[in-house]
């Protein structure tokens, strides 16, 4: 039962143009969403992430933006540099507790920015 | 420097045998995780800890051990009862306050 899910394995494109990463999730409960950078055999990099009060959140060339009624969310990154080819990883955690990093992950999908 | 250090970078286990994955944080996190990720997959939570000498399963707890002593420490043991060790293990940490959490550079783990 895949809470999270990246439908799109991979993404290409070319230097200076927008990458839109999508993001869709099942769990009601989810309520603070983040999106993580990683790079093979290193460990995942925070980006940037949202609250589900809002529904745009905004951090340089990275925004999240933030559908609750269609349970979907999108990290746009504009302009695309060569360095963010990496794989991205949505990720999203459930209200209530303190274990902020109890986190459901998707399956990631690499993208690839061409000079 | 404040982060997360996990060691071995890279760990060889023969079928059979426990190994431990070591993870350090000098966050001053309450809280703790240890993570697999295996190719083409997101990443999956083994154990985490909110406190010191407490500890709960996670989605793929089975074959794992882990103990928290220490507040800075989260050791990982990989028990031969795990059918399918082969994979990138990460700990995280996270604090009080709602945001990010840290993740070390991982441990490669293959059984030969």
């Amino acid at each position: 039962d895949q809470q999270v899910k990246q439908n799109s394995p991979s993404l290409s494109v070319q230097e200076g143009r927008i990458s839109i990463l999508n993001c869709d999730y099942t769990n009601s409960m989810f309520d603070y969403f983040l999106w993580y950078k990683k790079y093979p055999a290193e460990g995942p990099t925070f980006l940037i992430s949202i609250s589900s009060i809002k529904d745009k959140n905004e951090d340089g060339r990275f925004t999240v933006f933030l559908n609750k009624s269609a349970k979907h969310l999108s990290l746009h990154i504009v302009p695309s540099q060569p360095g963010d080819s990496a794989v991205y990883f949505c990720a999203a955690s459930a209200a209530g507790g303190t274990s902020y990093g109890k986190l459901t992950f998707g399956q990631g999908t690499i993208l690839t920015v061409h000079p | 420097d404040g982060g997360i250090t996990q060691s071995p970078k890279y760990l060889f286990r023969k079928e059979g045998q426990n190994v431990t994955l070591s993870c350090e944080q000098n966050l001053n996190h309450d809280a703790m995780y240890w993570y697999r990720q295996d190719p083409g997959q997101g990443l999956r939570l083994i154990y985490y800890s909110q406190i010191v000498n407490d500890f709960q399963k996670g989605d793929i707890a089975e074959g794992y051990s882990v103990s928290r002593e220490k507040k800075e420490s989260f050791p990982l043991t990989v028990t031969s009862a795990q059918k399918n060790p082969t994979a990138f293990y990460l700990c995280a940490s996270s604090g009080q306050v709602r945001g990010e959490a840290f993740f070390g550079q991982g441990t490669r783990l293959t059984v030969v």
